[in-house]
């Protein structure tokens, strides 16, 4: 079965410094992974996608990805931490079957301070 | 492109009410996903739809709850009669199916309360 798992349920940074969310995942077969952020009272908003191609991904607001087989992590990261990036991080695996099922993890709620 | 498009963003009802939340996907997605959030439950994927048809409703709650999708640019998401519990908000997502790669697209959300 397919399962991510989000080391951190909150994290804590100061403005400058860089960001690191952990996540594992589990999967039977080569899986999707996905970031997801959720700011305060908003939808979520897709960061960033693995797909079986590189395994560094680039995504939005400097944010980057890893994915690391041997590790089954796909830890995110950023340089510098922005006051905006303060938010909820999901990460995503995708499910079994051809029907684009998404399987969330706990999340990670991101502070940063001035 | 509009994005998906959820209504209404706030709802405020009574126990015992029935509530209809609704949902626009983005045009020529066929694939059609409703979440519940919860500070208790995080995301809970209630149903989802591939061409208009569901394929797993086994994270329904209950029988109070129903989804339906009468066709590929609208569905409901219907809780009769409601109840405090149902408190939470509720998200829309759609996706073009085997596309594993491409995430879903979420819209904004309806806040439901029941009191």
């Amino acid at each position: 079965a397919q399962s991510v798992t989000q080391l951190d349920s909150h994290v804590s940074v100061s403005e400058g410094t860089p960001v690191l969310l952990r996540c594992n995942y589990s999967s039977s077969y080569s899986p999707s992974l996905f970031w997801y952020v959720q700011h305060p009272n908003k939808g979520l908003q897709l960061l960033l996608k693995y797909t079986s191609a590189a395994t560094l991904v680039k995504g939005i607001n400097g944010f980057e990805a890893e994915f690391k087989k041997s590790e089954t992590s796909f830890h995110l990261t950023k340089p510098s931490a922005h006051m905006s990036d303060a938010a909820e991080y999901f990460c995503v695996v995708s499910g079994p079957g051809g029907y684009n099922k998404l399987i969330f993890g706990a999340g990670t709620r991101l502070a940063v301070h001035p | 492109d509009a994005g998906v498009i959820q209504s209404p963003r706030h709802e405020v009802t009574e126990m015992g009410q029935e509530v209809t939340l609704r949902c626009k996907p983005i045009s020529g997605h066929n694939s059609l996903f409703w979440y519940r959030q919860t500070m208790m439950r995080g995301l809970e994927l209630l149903i989802y739809f591939n061409n208009n048809v569901p394929i797993d409703d086994s994270g329904m709650p209950e029988d109070r709850f129903s989804a339906k999708m009468p066709n590929a640019s609208f569905s409901t998401l219907k809780i009769q009669p409601s109840e405090p519990r149902d408190s939470a908000v509720y998200f829309c997502a759609s996706s073009l199916k085997g596309q594993g790669g491409y995430g879903y697209t979420f819209g904004s959300g309806t806040r439901l309360t029941v009191v």
